[in-house]
């Protein structure tokens, strides 16, 4: 099956510094990935849309400058947190979609972000 | 506008059926899903229906799809403490996944 894979899992940092979150397509090449943001039991909010080579699609109230987003290549994608600061603190996660089934969505398990 | 609702909490015992629903509002959506997320992880897609479908049934799983209400369910059978965890409904609007709040589904042995 298809697999994403997100690095790291969890990840603390300090109020000011970047973050950079990886999500990688393992056997499928990702035409498009989403990411996703989730607070504590609360559903997925879409941050985010990029296409491989293109720039990122964002959703409204999502702060461009603040989350980076690269889609360099067709299995992976990155999410930079710039400046982060504690409400940034949240589970992060990215899906991939591709060349396996147009419509499906296959899930990384998330990376946990702790801002002190 | 784009609003997927689900109840919060169902409490069920180990071996009943539980019954999760979820009314969406697109009513082109070519596809509707039920995710599940156990704790710190991330979403397993269960199963989804394709919308000109009005069942669908997998193993211990069976997704009823009314479109004339807007109405989606997930009945697990044999309900297993395993089961425990958040399960999510999601809608295709515009290529784009609109997930319901999810439903913590806690099974008591």
């Amino acid at each position: 099956g298809a697999v994403v894979s997100q690095h790291p899992s969890r990840v603390i940092c300090k109020s000011g510094t970047s973050v950079k979150i990886e999500c990688r397509s393992l056997d499928f090449q990702a035409t498009t990935m989403f990411w996703y943001r989730q607070f504590p039991k609360q559903s997925l909010m879409l941050m985010a849309t990029s296409n491989e080579g293109s720039k990122a699609t964002y959703e409204q109230g999502v702060e461009k400058d603040k989350f980076l987003i690269n889609h360099a290549s067709l299995t992976l994608s990155t999410l930079t947190v710039t400046s982060a600061h504690p409400e940034d603190s949240s589970f992060y996660i990215c899906s991939a979609r591709g060349t396996i089934t147009y419509n499906e969505q296959f899930f990384g398990p998330g990376t946990r972000l702790t801002v002190l | 506008g784009e609003d997927v609702e689900q109840s919060l909490f169902l409490s069920v015992r180990e071996g009943d059926s539980s019954v999760i629903n979820c009314t969406y509002t697109d009513s082109s959506s070519t596809y509707l899903y039920w995710y599940k997320q156990e704790p710190g992880a991330g979403l397993q897609l269960l199963t989804y229906i394709f919308s000109n479908m009005d069942m669908k049934q997998d193993q211990r799983l069976t997704v009823l799809l009314n479109k004339k209400d807007k109405h989606l369910s997930l009945r697990i059978a044999d309900t297993q403490t395993g089961d425990s965890a958040i399960y999510f409904c999601a809608e295709d609007s515009s290529y784009k996944l609109i997930f319901g709040s999810g439903t913590r589904l806690l099974v008591r042995p």
